[in-house]
């Protein structure tokens, strides 16, 4: 079965550094892969959606990258802030009549 | 703001009630969906409703009851919980049918606590 894992459970840095968060998975490569932003006690946002024949999409301070040779993704936020502290959930989207697949998620946390 | 409407956003229940979660979303979206989600997991997929037929049941307790009376309401019928079903229930929605799903749409949440 496929599986996904986001390899940092947890990861702080520095107000104004780059965040990279991973996103990983085995078997066969998405269709599309998709991220969203969770803060506690909410339901997920969906941030951006990148296609399986697309390397890099970008959406303001964000950028995802799709390397399917690698079976990765990454997903940058440039120079952040204490707001962007949140749980970012990567979810491979198979499409071909099933449903998405979250990984567990990065706790960020943006220290001021 | 989310388009997607839940209510109750607080649930306390004994084990021997009966409650409802409901779910609304106004987009024109074919397919609506319940996960739970526990502290620290990713959201677990329940039930997924497709053209108001259930298309999908990830073998849930039958303690749990899905319902879509319409296009645009979900229901999520509780009856003998358990405490460990104590998490976080979101709604969500996606304009194509399941199998082509695209961005879903969460909900904000209920929090259901099972005593």
């Amino acid at each position: 079965s496929q599986k996904i894992e986001q390899n940092s459970e947890a990861l702080n840095i520095q107000e104004g550094k780059t965040a990279t968060l991973t996103c990983n998975y085995t078997n066969y490569s998405p269709a599309y892969l998709q991220w969203y932003r969770q803060d506690p006690g909410r339901g997920p946002v969906f941030l951006l959606l990148i296609r399986e024949n697309e390397k890099e999409k970008r959406k303001e301070r964000l950028k995802v990258t799709f390397d399917t040779t690698l079976k990765q993704s990454l997903f940058h936020i440039t120079a952040s802030q204490p707001a962007d502290s949140a749980t970012y959930l990567c979810a491979l989207d198979m499409r071909r009549n099933t449903p998405l697949v979250f990984g567990k998620g990065t706790r960020l946390s943006v220290i001021a | 703001d989310t388009e997607v409407t839940q209510t109750p956003k607080h649930l306390v229940m004994g084990m021997t009630n009966k409650k409802s979660l409901k779910c609304e979303q106004h987009m024109g979206h074919r397919a609506m969906y319940w996960y739970k989600q526990k502290a620290k997991k990713p959201p677990e997929l329940m039930f997924v409703y497709s053209y108001e037929k259930l298309s999908i049941n990830e073998s849930v307790p039958s303690r749990f009851s899905p319902e879509c009376p319409n296009s645009s309401l979900l229901n999520l019928h509780l009856h003998a919980l358990q405490p460990e079903d104590s998490a976080l229930y979101l709604c969500a929605s996606s304009q194509g049918p399941s199998g082509n799903t695209g961005e879903l749409f969460f909900g904000e949440g209920s929090r259901l606590t099972v005593l």
